[in-house]
């Protein structure tokens, strides 16, 4: 199995703050020959499903604020949300679909 | 729209059988590409990958759970079932499906891709 290990598991950044979450992957979910990393995020609020954000490690889904945006390859990834609002309050995962499917534990994120 | 809803017992017994159906709409499983998947989430714990089924019917499990595993489709009736074999109270989760498009070219097909729309999840608790 692909091991995705995030980090850091919860951080708590003021409004309008930009937050970083990583995700480091045990292998390389880069695809050469098609030069596309196979690796998403997604967004959990409290008492829902999963959301997609951010599809081949940098593109953002339709309906998705720029204020988040995805960035690595390889072995390591980053998601980044630039202006914390208060909407954006949930936990964030990876996962892997280079091969099958894995999931980060998760990042926290709260307001400070 | 896409839409996906789970449906299931909410409460089962130890070393019973767990029978999940995904009722989908929006799209058909008969078409090119289209695939439903199932995962699990552990109160306060991460998504687990459980199991796949594409349109042509191929299936992938999770190899930790391979042989406890079986997801199905009923094409004309737009499920997907997942059954969850001698179950044991680290099974309690709530159980989510979601939708999955296959990565397609004249070479093939990728195998695996990322997931969405996802239904709202149904718990499920076993306990005697």
């Amino acid at each position: 199995d692909v091991v995705l290990t995030q980090s850091p598991d919860s951080l708590a950044v003021s409004l309008g703050e930009r937050a970083t979450i990583n995700c480091k992957s045990s292998q390389t979910v880069l695809y050469r020959s098609t030069n596309k990393n196979f690796l998403a995020w997604y967004q959990q609020k409290p008492g829902q499903p999963p959301k997609l954000l951010i599809s081949w490690a940098s593109t953002r889904e339709s309906g998705v604020p720029d204020r988040f945006s995805g960035s690595g390859s390889g072995t390591d990834f980053t998601l980044t949300i630039s202006s914390l609002q208060a909407e954006d309050v949930a936990v964030y995962y990876c996962q892997q679909y280079y091969t099958t499917p894995t999931f980060g534990g998760g990042t926290k994120v709260e307001i400070k | 729209q896409v839409t996906l809803r789970e449906s299931g017992p909410a409460l089962v017994k130890p070393t019973e059988t767990l029978t999940l159906t995904c009722t989908f709409s929006g799209f058909s499983l008969s078409s090119s590409g289209m695939c439903v998947s199932w995962f699990r989430q552990p109160p306060g714990k991460a998504l687990e990958w459980l199991a796949l089924i594409d349109w042509n019917a191929d299936t992938y499990y999770s190899p930790s759970l391979k042989t406890r595993l079986t997801i199905s489709k009923d094409t004309s009736r737009d499920q997907v079932v997942l059954t969850l074999t001698n179950l044991d109270p680290v099974d309690t989760a709530t159980y989510y499906c979601a939708r999955m498009t296959k990565l397609c070219s004249a070479s093939g097909c990728f195998s695996y891709n990322c997931f969405g729309p996802w239904g709202q999840g149904t718990l499920v608790t076993v306990s005697s």
